[in-house]
């Protein structure tokens, strides 16, 4: 159990162009999803929280115009990198959390951005 | 100060060994605790919670807490070279209901043959 899933997970654009991630729990309701984006060697940063049905919550220093979130559904979260440029080539992963399951958040496989 | 430290590494034992892995925290009001497992280019995976104080064992896992002295390790027994990965230390902070977790920044383990 506590499976997600996200989509895709490579992906290359050209500078310019808005890319979307689509991240879904597959065996449970998500009341939360995380985003989060790490560069190489580097640690998580959680950049955003998102709840069903209502605007996610952005980390300090995150446009919220640039990296839009939204969470259709308690097993749908989606973000979109708009108008991306090469600094925004990172590896974007997504978690989900239900309280019934251990309390804590599940990783999507995450999706690995190149911008070029 | 950072919410959550763990030593950056790399942790270097050679296979077989016991790796220890140490992780402090600096909200006294944290309640649950957690270990994930990173191997380079993956996501996190969740290896191990604890919530209470001392240990907690799991196959060659055992995460210990103290929470008066507001740390949280994780032994790993009989280490592999399957084990290289970076383990990353999450907490989650008092009054937190919403999931939100506060990671430290990860101990990269290499185990070596």
């Amino acid at each position: 159990g506590a499976v997600v899933s996200q989509h895709p997970s490579r992906v290359i654009c050209k500078s310019g162009t808005s890319v979307k991630i689509e991240c879904r729990s597959l065996d449970f309701q998500a009341t939360t999803m995380f985003w989060y984006r790490q560069f190489p060697k580097q640690s998580l940063m959680l950049m955003a929280t998102s709840n069903e049905g209502s605007k996610a919550t952005y980390e300090q220093g995150v446009e919220k115009d640039k990296f839009l979130i939204n969470h259709a559904s308690l097993t749908l979260s989606t973000l979109t990198v708009t108008s991306a440029h090469p600094e925004d080539s990172s590896f974007y992963i997504c978690s989900a959390f239900a309280q019934h399951l251990q309390e804590t958040q599940y990783f999507g496989p995450g999706t690995r951005l190149l911008v070029l | 100060q950072k919410e959550v430290e763990q030593n950056s590494g790399p942790l270097s034992v050679p296979e077989g060994a016991i790796a220890s892995l140490n992780c402090t925290y600096s909200d006294r009001g944290s309640q649950s605790f957690f270990w994930y497992r990173q191997y380079s280019g993956k996501s996190p995976e969740l290896i191990m919670f604890i919530y209470s104080n001392g240990d907690k064992e799991d196959g060659r896992f055992t995460a210990q807490l103290n929470k008066a002295s507001q740390y949280v390790s994780l032994l790993i027994r009989d280490s592999q070279p399957s084990d290289s990965a970076t383990y990353l230390c999450a907490v989650t902070p008092l009054g937190n209901q919403g999931g939100k977790l506060i990671f430290g920044q990860g101990t990269e383990l290499s185990v070596k043959p």
